[in-house]
């Protein structure tokens, strides 16, 4: 069975940074693109950042580049997102999922909150 | 990136036949066949619905399908049933290594 397990969101100042985590087994994680999608409360879902197989190519969207970075360990079977300078806009339920520019599975997801 | 524009909301009853569209440019709808779409139940956790336009991922139920004519892409689910009642989101590649999602379709069952 497919597994994405989030974790590592939370309450955090604006200008403060954030380290999200997501946990994958029962598929190749290696062998896979790996993503992270947001959902702002009430609003709807928005494509952040994938990465390939190999960490050798990583796309953002336009509003979190030079703030947000994506990296893997596949020793861990794990995805990460790196998020600095976090603005109010950047609250949001953060879902890792398992693609590039379709996702065939999806964590439960993990909430960050920027407020102060 | 603009998202791609979807009908706030879409209804129909039981047994009847709902599409919902998804419109976009030819800078991604109608530029690549990388159109997908994804039903999210409140509180849950999107679910993969359909795949380069019209394909359906295993386990899928045939009734809902997907087609794309020139820069609008739709989603048509047939014999509706209860369990379908949900957000429903479309997506495009958009060329440049991005992606964008359509703003979502609340689909009521009557």
């Amino acid at each position: 069975e497919v597994q994405l397990v989030e974790s590592g969101g939370g309450l955090v100042q604006p200008g403060g940074s954030l380290r999200l985590s997501c946990a994958a087994s029962g598929f190749s994680f290696s062998n896979s693109w790996m993503s992270w999608v947001r959902q702002a409360p009430g609003k709807g879902l928005e494509w952040v950042a994938s990465i390939k197989q190999d960490g050798s190519e990583k796309y953002y969207v336009d509003s979190v580049k030079g703030r947000f970075t994506i990296s893997r360990d596949d020793t861990k079977n794990s995805l990460y997102l790196q998020m600095n300078t976090l603005r109010a806009e950047d609250t949001a339920m953060y879902y890792c999922a398992r693609g590039a520019w379709n996702f065939g599975y999806w964590g439960q997801g993990t909430l960050v909150t920027v407020s102060s | 990136q603009s998202a791609l524009t979807q009908p706030p909301s879409a209804s129909g009853s039981p047994g009847q036949s709902v599409t919902i569209s998804c419109t976009g440019t030819s800078s991604d709808v109608g530029g690549y066949n990388y159109v997908s779409w994804y039903q999210q139940h409140p509180g849950k956790a999107p679910k993969f619905m359909i795949y380069e336009v019209n394909k359906r991922p295993s386990g899928v139920p045939d009734r809902f399908s997907g087609s794309k004519s020139g820069n609008t892409a739709s989603l048509t689910v047939s014999g509706l049933q209860a369990e379908d009642e949900a957000d429903y989101y479309c997506s495009s590649y958009a060329g440049n290594n991005n992606l964008v999602f359509g703003g979502g379709t609340k689909l009521t069952v009557l």
